[in-house]
Formats: structure tokens, C-alpha cells, sequence
């Protein structure tokens, strides 16, 4: 069984400011993990993955990752937040595989201020 | 990257009505695609995994009476919500990969909201 908790339901930063939303897993095989953001009433865009060799991911938008094995962890970072960042993102976490279903954290919303 | 398409971005219906939602994969062929359910401020939940050809895959708790999919070509699976009630009412997601590509991210639909009054 698989499982992702994201610590946080809402984190606020102000602009220009470090944004860490936080991640951990829990995969009883090597897990694929997943960054997705999600605009009000949009689907979802990929903002980066892990899958295998290199651990620190980069990603869209200045996004990026790291994935920590011995933390179970996939917290994601951006040095500078900015204003258009202000969205729910969510941590996912699937078996290997082609058509592998993922499972999805329940959500951190980052709020970006002045 | 590839392009998943959802009709309609949203709608209204009538209780006890049913509704036919749309997840169409636009540049390449899904013989996988799966169904979302997003209540407001919640994570997504999976709901089925339709596989083309076949009977699509339910996710424990998902009456399959009620939410019917069907994968009829490679590229379009249908979710059909039937007797709708105003509890079905949520925002629903549907998702696909590459077939043939391990590793491969699963590109999103953009959503269809529903209320049901």
C-alpha cells in the first residue's frame, strides 16, 4: 500500500521569499513521486518527478525537489516565491508501471502576500 | 506534452437526472485512463481505472451502478453519473498515460464541475 502526507494545509509566504511545501511517503516499493499544481478549476500540471538516478529533481517554473530515501521525503522548494505561485499543490506517489494509479497527499495551498 | 481533454468544463443538472462526462486523449492513444473525484479544499480520490476494451476497475466505496464507465476507443472514456443527487456534486478529473512509456507522468484533464440542484 501506498500513502503521501503532506504536512500543511496552507502555507503563506511573502514574495521573494523561500517556499517549502513538505512531503513524505510511505511505498512498500520504490515509489514514483510527483509534484502537481492545481489553479481554481483547472486540472493539474506536473511540476516535476522522480523516478530513478539523480535524486534532486528540477522542475517548472523554478521548482524543485529532493527526494531523501532514508527521510521518506519529497519536500519541494523554490528560492523566490512570486505572486503567480499562489496555488494548491499536491504530492503524489505511484508503483512503477505504465498505468500505474497514483495517490494523491491532501494538498497544501500556498497563499504568495506583498 | 500530451493533451487530455474534458466535456464539459462544467454543468448543471436536475436530481435524478444523469450526466455524461468526457476524457478524450487528444495526440496520443490511452488504452488506461483513470477517474478522479475532488471535493472542494480535499485531494483528489481515486474513483476507477477504465481500460479500453474491458470492464473499468473500481475503486473500493465507488458504486459501479451508479458512476458508469465505459472505454469504447483509445481514445475516449466516458463517466456517466446516473440519478444524479446533490451529494454527487463535486469536481471530477480524469487522467491518462503514454502507453508504452515507463515512467511516464499522467497528463490531466482540466476538469468538469458538477452541481447537481
Amino acid at each position: 500500500a501506498q500513502s503521501v502526507t503532506q504536512l500543511g494545509s496552507h502555507v503563506s509566504v511573502s514574495e521573494g521569499a523561500l517556499v517549502l511545501l513538505r512531503c513524505n511517503y510511505s511505498s512498500s516499493v520504490p515509489p514514483y513521486l510527483f509534484w502537481y499544481v492545481q489553479y481554481p478549476n483547472q486540472g493539474l500540471q506536473l511540476l516535476l518527478k522522480y523516478t530513478t538516478g539523480a535524486t534532486l529533481v528540477k522542475g517548472i517554473n523554478g521548482f524543485e525537489a529532493e527526494f531523501k530515501k532514508s527521510e521518506t521525503s519529497f519536500h519541494l522548494t523554490k528560492p523566490s516565491a512570486h505572486m503567480s505561485d499562489a496555488a494548491e499543490y499536491f504530492c503524489a506517489v505511484s508503483r512503477t508501471g505504465t498505468a500505474s494509479k497514483l495517490t494523491f497527499g491532501t494538498g497544501t495551498r500556498l497563499q504568495v502576500t506583498l | 506534452g500530451a493533451v487530455v481533454s474534458q466535456h464539459p468544463s462544467w454543468v448543471i443538472c436536475k436530481s435524478g437526472t444523469s450526466v455524461k462526462i468526457e476524457c478524450r486523449s487528444l495526440d496520443f492513444q490511452a488504452t488506461t485512463m483513470f477517474w478522479y473525484r475532488q471535493f472542494p479544499k480535499q485531494s483528489l480520490m481515486l474513483m476507477a481505472t477504465s481500460n479500453e476494451g474491458s470492464k473499468a476497475t473500481y475503486e473500493q466505496g465507488v458504486e459501479k451502478d451508479k458512476f458508469l464507465i465505459n472505454h469504447a476507443s483509445l481514445t475516449l472514456s466516458t463517466l456517466t453519473v446516473t440519478s444524479a443527487h446533490p451529494e454527487d456534486s463535486s469536481f471530477y478529473i480524469c487522467s491518462a498515460r503514454v502507453p508504452g512509456q515507463a515512467n511516464t507522468e499522467a497528463f490531466f484533464g482540466q476538469g468538469t464541475r458538477l452541481t447537481v440542484v
